[in-house]
C-alpha cells in the first residue's frame, strides 16, 4: 500500500510551547488528510478533515485555534499544537487519501508529551 | 448516524485457537466498513474491508470477515491464532458527512497465550 509518514514519531515539550506534527504521502498526491487523537487505551476521535488548499474542518469539540492545521500541498500537511498543556499530551495520527473513494492511509503516529 | 461498536475491550484466547472480534454497525445505508490492526505505539494498518461485493472478505494475515445484513455485524476471524497476531483492533465505518470520514469502534485488544 501507500505510504504516509508522520514526523517527529515522537516530541516533548515544555507546557506552553508550540510544536508541530507533519504528515506526509510519499508515494501519492493526498487530497486529503485526516487527524487523529488517540488517548491511552482508547480509540481514534477525529479531530479535523483537511483539503489541500483550503480551510481544515474541525469535528465538534476541538478548538480550532489550539489545533492549527494546514494542508499547503498535496503531499503535506502539519498539525501545529499551540500553547500545549500537560493535557494535550496523546497520541496523534494522520491518515491521507488520494481521493474521495479511495482507501486511506495512516501515518505511523507521535507520540507527544508536554512537561 | 453511522456507527460501529465493538463488543468486548479485550479478548484473551490461546495460541492456535480460534480469534472472533465482534462488530456490530448502525447504518441506514449500505456500509463500507473496515478492520485495522494496531501494535504498540504505531499507526493503524488495514487488514480487510467490505465495499458491498462479497460478504466474506478475506485480508491479510490469514483474517476474514463475514458482512451480515440481517445481524448488522462484521465480525473479524482468524481460525489459528499466533502470539504476533497480540495487538489493538479496531473495526470502522465509512461516513459520509459533509465528506467522506473513518468513524472507529472502541477497539479491542487480543491478547495471545502461549
Amino acid at each position: 500500500g501507500a505510504v504516509v509518514s508522520q514526523h517527529p514519531s515522537r516530541v516533548i515539550c515544555k507546557s506552553g510551547t508550540s510544536v508541530k506534527i507533519e504528515c506526509r504521502s510519499l508515494d501519492f498526491q493526498a487530497t486529503t488528510m485526516f487527524w487523529y487523537r488517540q488517548f491511552p487505551k482508547k480509540s481514534l476521535m477525529l479531530m479535523a478533515t483537511s483539503n489541500e488548499g483550503s480551510k481544515a474542518t474541525y469535528e465538534q469539540g476541538v478548538e480550532k485555534d489550539k489545533f492549527l492545521i494546514n494542508h499547503a500541498s498535496l503531499t503535506l500537511s502539519t498539525l501545529t499544537v499551540t500553547s500545549a498543556h500537560p493535557e494535550d499530551s496523546s497520541f496523534y495520527i494522520c491518515s491521507a487519501r488520494a481521493g474521495m473513494d479511495t482507501e486511506a492511509f495512516f501515518g505511523q503516529g507521535t507520540r507527544l508529551t508536554v512537561v | 448516524a453511522q456507527s460501529v461498536t465493538q463488543l468486548g475491550s479485550h479478548v484473551s484466547v490461546s495460541e492456535g485457537a480460534l480469534v472472533l472480534l465482534r462488530c456490530n454497525y448502525s447504518s441506514s445505508v449500505p456500509p463500507y466498513l473496515f478492520w485495522y490492526v494496531q501494535y504498540p505505539n504505531q499507526g493503524l494498518q488495514l487488514l480487510l474491508k467490505y465495499t458491498s461485493a462479497a460478504t466474506l472478505v478475506k485480508g491479510i494475515n490469514g483474517f476474514e470477515a463475514e458482512f451480515k445484513k440481517s445481524e448488522t455485524s462484521f465480525h473479524l476471524t482468524k481460525p489459528s491464532a499466533h502470539m504476533s497476531d497480540a495487538a489493538e483492533y479496531f473495526c470502522a465505518v465509512r461516513v459520509n458527512t459533509g465528506g467522506f470520514k473513518t468513524i472507529f469502534g472502541a477497539g479491542t485488544r487480543l491478547f495471545v497465550k502461549a
